[in-house]
């Protein structure tokens, strides 16, 4: 059974701060996503890296993509009250043949403060 | 185009009852997965359907089924329910098929059960 540790659980922290959560397994992934979720919705995909090392941006948002493909990390740049969800990573087996099943981690409530 | 569609979005249920939630996927996706959110679980997955065969099922007991209709929209439903059934049932839906890369989900909003 593949296991994603999401790190910290909870991350309480003031608009302007950087951020940075966690995503390890011991399990090799194909590819690794991070969704974030908003209460009453369905997690919405942020990105997908799938090449070891891979380094993605998305405006305040830097992902990054373990060499070995078992880790990932989230890094949040001046975070601002909008940034506040749940975010989750998740992980495709390697070699599966699954369209639609991930390894989610429990994922961390994130809360920006004005 | 349109997203994810589920419903009910909210139903209340008891002890021994059974329910049935549907999904609709986005219109060219044929391959729909559900998972059940809860708290102190989190994201699990169910079960995965594809060309209306089931492709993977996640650790449940057999109380939770699907099924996949030729139109890709997928059904699930949960026999004999208990109070830990209580959770969040997201739907999700995926272009993938054979040969593709990344599994990539579009989830729907989801269906809210309350067992009590």
């Amino acid at each position: 059974t593949q296991l994603l540790e999401q790190s910290p659980q909870f991350l309480s922290i003031q608009e302007g701060e950087n951020l940075t959560v966690y995503c390890n397994s011991s399990s090799v992934f194909s590819s690794l996503q991070w969704y974030r979720q908003e209460p009453g919705e369905g997690p919405v995909l942020l990105v997908t890296v799938v090449t070891g090392g891979e380094v993605k941006k998305l405006k305040r948002l830097t992902f990054q993509f373990g060499d070995a493909r078992k880790d990932s990390s989230l890094h949040i740049t001046a975070a601002q009250p909008g940034d506040t969800g749940l975010y989750l990573c998740a992980g495709a087996d390697a070699g599966g043949t699954s369209y639609g099943k991930l390894t989610f981690g429990q994922g961390t409530i994130l809360t920006v403060h004005p | 185009k349109a997203g994810v569609t589920q419903t009910p979005r909210y139903l209340i249920k008891t002890r021994g009852q059974q329910v049935t939630l549907s999904c609709s996927p986005i219109s060219g996706h044929r391959s729909v997965s559900w998972y059940q959110q809860t708290p102190g679980q989190g994201l699990q997955f169910l079960f995965e359907y594809f060309s209306e065969t089931q492709r993977n099922k996640g650790n449940f007991p057999g109380r939770f089924s699907g099924r996949q209709f030729s139109n890709s929209r997928s059904e699930m439903n949960v026999s004999t329910l208990e109070l830990g059934d209580s959770a969040l049932y997201l739907c999700a839906s995926s272009l993938a098929g054979p040969g593709s890369g990344a599994n990539v989900l579009t989830f729907g909003a989801g269906s809210r059960l309350t067992v009590l």
